[in-house]
């Protein structure tokens, strides 16, 4: 069955600094998006990217996030400044076209920032 | 806007023991209502699913009944396992104009975190 990839696992990174993190959704999906889960807490939405641009993003996704699907296959989120408080699980996820139809979620990337 | 609302956890259960977590949602128009399921150190796996009211999903010996007069979503099973330990959330996906704002995007529950012993 294919699945959503995202890579890396785990990602360490100093304050200030900027983060790519990178996915690879379903092959013939059409709809994109990024959740974050802080420890212990609730998974969040923060994006979703449809016909290469933002459909919508939450309150969280300020100024310092940006995603592009630079090719057919990648789909990527970018901070351009990290802070201690973006330190999360990021998982991203893909759905074809139905949205009665579950979206698939990759396995997620470690965030850590020091 | 949309929201889901979880039982409070963790919840610890003997094996063989029934469970049910209890979830709730406010929502305009008619969600589709998803639980997914996270094992320790894992992404997040989708366990079940329904789309329209009075659906059951079920999966895994797991079922939830889509109950639109009460907006409840609740998980059961009659028999736990050791292996069920893991944290449950419940979630709801707006039925949007395809290509339109939120469609497709997920509002989560809290998660509940299950235990089972032996």
């Amino acid at each position: 069955e294919p699945e959503v990839t995202q890579t890396p696992s785990h990602q360490v990174t100093q304050m200030g600094q900027e983060v790519i993190l990178r996915c690879v959704p379903i092959s013939n999906h059409l709809y994109f998006y990024w959740y974050r889960q802080i420890l212990g807490q609730k998974v969040e939405f923060l994006v979703s990217f449809y016909n290469n641009e933002i459909s919508e993003k939450s309150e969280i996704f300020d100024d310092q996030f940006s995603v592009e699907r630079p090719d057919g296959s990648n789909f990527t989120l970018k901070i351009r400044s990290t802070k201690l408080e973006d330190s999360a699980m990021y998982f991203c996820a893909s759905l074809l076209q139905d949205s009665n139809q579950p979206q698939h979620f990759g396995d997620g990337t470690r965030l850590s920032i020091l | 806007g949309n929201s889901v609302t979880q039982m409070e956890g963790p919840v610890t259960l003997s094996e063989e023991a029934f469970l049910t977590i209890n979830c709730t949602y406010t929502a305009t128009g008619y969600p589709s209502l998803f639980w997914y399921v996270q094992y320790p150190g894992e992404g997040l796996q989708l366990l079940l699913k329904a789309t329209k009211a009075d659906d059951k999903g079920s999966n895994k010996g797991f079922e939830a009944t889509y109950r639109k007069e009460t907006t409840s979503f609740h998980l059961e099973k009659g028999s736990v396992q050791v292996s069920d330990s893991a944290v449950y959330f419940c979630a709801l996906s707006d039925q949007g104009a395809p290509g339109g704002t939120s469609y497709g995007k997920l509002t989560f529950g809290q998660g509940t975190i299950l235990t089972v012993h032996p």
